[in-house]
C-alpha cells in the first residue's frame, strides 16, 4: 500500500520553465518531507526537505510548498536546467529512516 | 570522505539462491538502512539498523535479513530468491541520531534472478 502518492509520473519541461511534481500522504504521523533527486545509475541524493511547521521552503531554484491541511507537498524547480533533467522522488517519514516513498517523477528538460 | 560503498554493483543468481549484499556507510554514521528499488514498485523500505540493533523494518517476507557488525558495516541477506526479488539494492548511511531524515544513498547492488 503506497503511503505516498506522486504525480505526474513524467514531465516534460522546457529550459527555463517550471517544473512541478505533487505528493500526497495519509498518515498524520509523518513529520519530515524530503525530496530526493536521482540520475541514472546513481543513488537518491537528497534534494530539499520540509517539516509540517512550515509551508514553504526555497533554496536556490528549488521550492517545496507544504499544505498540511490537505496533506499534500509539491516541489517546484524554477528556470529548469536540461541538468535537472533525472527522476524525482517525494518521501515522508515519521522515524527520521524509514522513508515511504512516492513511485518517483521522471523530469526530462528540453534544451 | 568517502561516500557509501556497496558490494556487489551487480550479481546474477538463480531461483532458489540467496544472496549477501555488503554495506560500508560513511565514516561515523551508525545508521544503515536498506531499500528495494524496482520500477513497478518504487522505493521501498526494507529494514534499518543502528549500532548492530534493527530499529524498523519494512513489510517484507523473511526471505530478507540482515545485519550490522561494530564497525557499523551492514549486510542483507536474501533466501529462496525468486524472480520477483529482482530490483536494484540500496543502501543508505546517516549519522542516526537526528531525525532529519537525511540518508546519503550509495549506488546500490544490482540483483537479477533468473
Amino acid at each position: 500500500q503506497q503511503q505516498v502518492k506522486q504525480s505526474p509520473q513524467s514531465l516534460i519541461v522546457q529550459k527555463g520553465g517550471i517544473s512541478i511534481i505533487n505528493c500526497a500522504y495519509e498518515n498524520t504521523a509523518f513529520d519530515y518531507f524530503p525530496w530526493y533527486q536521482q540520475f541514472p545509475g546513481k543513488g537518491p541524493a537528497l534534494l530539499i526537505a520540509i517539516r509540517p511547521d512550515v509551508s514553504e521552503k526555497k533554496e536556490g531554484r528549488f521550492t517545496i510548498s507544504f499544505n498540511k491541511s490537505a496533506k499534500q507537498f509539491s516541489l517546484h524547480i524554477m528556470d529548469s536546467q536540461p541538468g535537472d533533467s533525472a527522476t524525482y522522488f517525494c518521501a515522508a517519514t515519521s522515524s527520521g529512516y524509514a522513508l515511504n516513498f512516492g513511485k518517483g517523477t521522471s523530469l526530462l528538460v528540453t534544451p | 570522505k568517502a561516500g557509501v560503498t556497496q558490494t556487489p554493483r551487480y550479481l546474477i543468481k538463480t531461483r532458489g539462491q540467496q544472496v549477501t549484499l555488503s554495506c560500508s556507510p560513511i565514516s561515523g554514521h551508525r545508521s544503515v538502512s536498506w531499500y528495494q528499488q524496482t520500477p513497478g514498485q518504487g522505493l521501498q523500505f526494507l529494514f534499518e539498523y543502528f549500532s548492530e540493533t534493527q530499529r524498523n523494518k519494512g513489510n517484507f517476507p523473511g526471505r530478507f535479513s540482515g545485519r550490522q557488525f561494530s564497525n557499523s558495516r551492514s549486510e542483507m541477506n536474501v533466501s529462496t530468491l525468486e524472480l520477483g526479488d529482482s530490483a536494484l539494492y540500496l543502501c543508505a548511511s546517516s549519522d542516526g541520531t537526528t531525525n532529519t531524515g537525511e540518508l546519503f544513498f550509495g549506488e546500490g547492488s544490482r540483483l537479477t534472478v533468473l
